[in-house]
């Protein structure tokens, strides 16, 4: 089964400060790789998606993040985070072999940015 | 991105009650999801729900979870005897089929006591 990792619980940041989130994936087989981001009493919502193609993808509000296939990773970057940016980061993936493609979740990362 | 909303937003109830939520999906989906989310804990997922059957299930989803599709449109998940352990967020998600992407409502927190 696959399973997702977060390396960091909680990142206490400085606004303007860069942002790295890590996230690695344990599967051998091809995967659909996901970012979701939880606001303060707000639903998750999709920040960005990888499936295929071009490994550095960008999403919304300045996000980015790099599939590196030979690190089994999927790291989440901002250059200069804003205080609006305070929220849960989880990092998500599913299995690109068709079916009904259940999405696991890392346990996701605290960010707090300060002002 | 598709709206998905879910009601209630909170449900109190008792042990050993019987609890449906609710999940309304705006546009029209053929896969479904329920996720739950312990305090503090990672999003799990529950079940899947696809042509009107479940399609997969985690080992949480026992005998006491149920799902159906009654009328179409809402798409609800019961949950027959509550315990405890059971208090936690329940999020539904649909998938794009066209994208391939799940996208999720503001979740139900049911707590039971």
């Amino acid at each position: 089964a696959q399973s997702v990792s977060q390396h960091n619980h909680h990142v206490i940041l400085s606004e303007a400060a860069s942002l790295e989130l890590g996230c690695n994936y344990s599967y051998g087989g091809t995967v659909n790789l996901f970012w979701y981001v939880q606001y303060p009493g707000q639903h998750l919502q999709l920040l960005l998606k990888y499936f295929s193609g071009d490994p550095l993808v960008k999403g919304i509000k300045g996000f980015e993040a790099e599939f590196i296939k030979s690190k089994f990773s999927f790291n989440l970057r901002k250059p200069s985070v804003q205080w609006s940016d305070t929220a849960e980061y989880f990092c998500a993936v599913t299995l690109n072999s068709g079916g009904y493609q259940k999405v696991t979740f890392g346990t996701g990362t605290k960010l707090q940015v300060i002002p | 991105e598709p709206e998905v909303t879910q009601t209630p937003s909170h449900q109190v109830t008792q042990m050993g009650q019987e609890v449906i939520l609710r999940c309304v999906p705006i546009s029209n989906h053929l896969y479904f999801y329920w996720y739950r989310q312990i305090l503090g804990q990672k999003v799990e997922f529950l079940v899947s729900f696809y042509n009107n059957e479940i399609s997969e299930k985690s080992e949480i989803f026992d005998d006491q979870f149920s799902v159906e599709r009654p009328d179409g449109s809402n798409f609800t998940l019961k949950i027959r005897s509550t315990k405890l352990e059971d208090s936690a967020m329940y999020f539904c998600a649909v998938r794009d089929s066209l994208w391939d992407t799940q996208y999720f409502g503001p979740g139900t927190r049911l707590t039971v006591l």
